[in-house]
């Protein structure tokens, strides 16, 4: 079955950079993106960006532009999310999602909390 | 941007009730719009996709519905394991958006 196990949780300081990791299983890596959401406490989903597995070419929110950057390592099914000068307000939960390609989110990660704090 | 907006923000139902939920676009999206249940603690899960199509292995009590600008979530039959807070998802034009989100629970 489909399958996306995330990293573990990260505790990080203003200004860090943290790097999240999602390990695909269960079906053929290169076939579908991977997009990014995050969700902050008790907050909505927030669509951060996607990675084409195939080429890898990326499409980012504009808030995030500068800050983020996702990469795969297509022989080991994984796809990376960097975020990088970390604030408050980036503490969230933050999912990979297997992505089709009208951008239906159709199989989630775990989630990792990632949280910024002094 | 598409903004999308959800109401109720949250809703109190007996179970074996109809439940609505609906979705309104800031602009036309025509059909392209999915429905997600989230379940506290747990990553959404994909129930509706293509405004109307039933995602394999939800429940028929689960419905979609509508185009352009406006869109509903049905359930037919509330049930103890429906609770659970509700996204819909534009994928129309990027940035993809979600809704805030319609939290669920039983009266």
């Amino acid at each position: 079955q489909v399958q996306l196990v995330q990293s573990g949780a990260e505790v990080k300081k203003p200004g860090a950079s943290v790097k999240v990791s999602c390990k695909a299983s269960g079906y053929t890596f290169t076939s579908y993106r991977i997009s990014w959401v995050r969700q902050a406490p008790g907050q909505g989903l927030e669509w951060m960006g996607w990675i084409s597995t195939y080429n890898g070419n990326t499409k980012y929110a504009q808030k995030l532009q500068g800050r983020v950057t996702m990469t795969t390592d297509t022989s080991t099914s994984t796809a990376y999310m960097e975020l990088r000068s970390l604030r408050s307000d980036d503490t969230a939960v933050y999912y990979c999602a297997r992505t089709r390609g009208d951008g239906t989110f159709g199989a989630w990660g775990q989630g990792t909390l990632v949280t910024v704090s002094s | 941007d598409i903004q999308m907006t959800q109401s109720p923000s949250s809703l109190s139902a007996s179970v074996g009730d109809r439940v609505t939920i609906t979705c309104q676009a800031s602009q036309d999206i025509s059909k392209d719009l999915n429905w997600y249940q989230q379940k506290p603690g747990k990553a959404p899960k994909l129930l509706i996709y293509i405004a109307s199509n039933l995602e394999t292995g939800v429940p028929s009590r689960f419905s979609g519905g509508g185009s352009g600008t406006d869109f509903t979530l049905t359930i037919s039959s509330l049930q103890p394991e429906d609770i659970a807070t509700y996204y819909c998802q534009q994928y129309n034009n990027l940035p993809y958006s979600f809704g805030q989100g319609t939290k669920l629970e039983i009266k």
